[in-house]
């Protein structure tokens, strides 16, 4: 079945560093990929998204790759906050019965240490 | 982005009772889906609640434990069925027009004993 792969499981960086979180896919025919942040109980939210007619897309400190070929995709997130401190999931779009649903990573923590 | 809420947000429930969740979307929204999130896991798509027509379930989920509900283009709800231990869990409802941007609700984290 479709699946989708996460790494790294986490990711410990320190403030102002870089941190970067790669995703795999398997359904080649997957056309959406998601990021969700979800802090310490809190719902996931999303925070940018791409869609595989580009390669890539910014949003101020974050911006996410796609390379369709290899069939992965990257969340990179620049000059690393302590609020950036949460849970990161990845997700792709399949096609199945007629409409669209997310397959999810596994989730990556990330940790900014002031 | 549509605006989603979730009641109960949280509740302890007795092993053999059922609980009923309830979402609601500020706005009209197409597609409604339902998550399983245990502790420390990723979100396991239970089930799609199509509007005028019975819910769609993903492998490992039945309607008998997992009835749901969708009367309208706003609503829908999640009921756990005859519950064990093991459903504890939080459970998340999820809207979007097409499926693939989807706006999570807040989540109902529940206990069983």
């Amino acid at each position: 079945g479709e699946n989708v792969e996460q790494h790294p499981s986490t990711l410990s960086v320190q403030e102002g560093d870089s941190a970067v979180i790669k995703c795999t896919y398997s359904d080649s025919a997957s056309n959406y990929f998601p990021w969700y942040k979800q802090e310490l109980g809190k719902r996931p939210q999303l925070i940018i998204d791409i869609r595989s007619n580009v390669g890539e897309k910014k949003d101020q400190r974050i911006a996410v790759t796609l390379n369709k070929t290899a069939k992965h995709f990257s969340l990179h997130i620049t000059e690393t906050q302590p609020e950036d401190s949460a849970v990161y999931f990845c997700a792709a779009s399949v096609l199945s019965g007629g409409y669209n649903k997310l397959i999810f990573g596994a989730g990556t923590r990330l940790a900014v240490h002031p | 982005s549509a605006v989603i809420s979730q009641k109960p947000s949280r509740d302890i429930c007795q092993r053999g009772t059922s609980l009923t969740i309830q979402c609601q979307v500020d706005s009209q929204v197409t597609m409604m889906f339902w998550y399983r999130q245990q502790p420390g896991q990723s979100l396991t798509l239970i089930a799609t609640a199509n509007q005028g027509s019975e819910a769609t379930y993903e492998s490992g989920f039945v309607i008998d434990k997992f009835p749901i509900s969708r009367p309208n283009l706003t609503f829908s709800t999640l009921t756990v069925s005859n519950m064990s231990p093991e459903d504890s869990s939080i459970y998340l409802c999820s809207a979007g027009d097409s499926g693939e941007t989807q706006y999570f609700g807040p989540g109902t984290r529940l206990l069983v004993l």
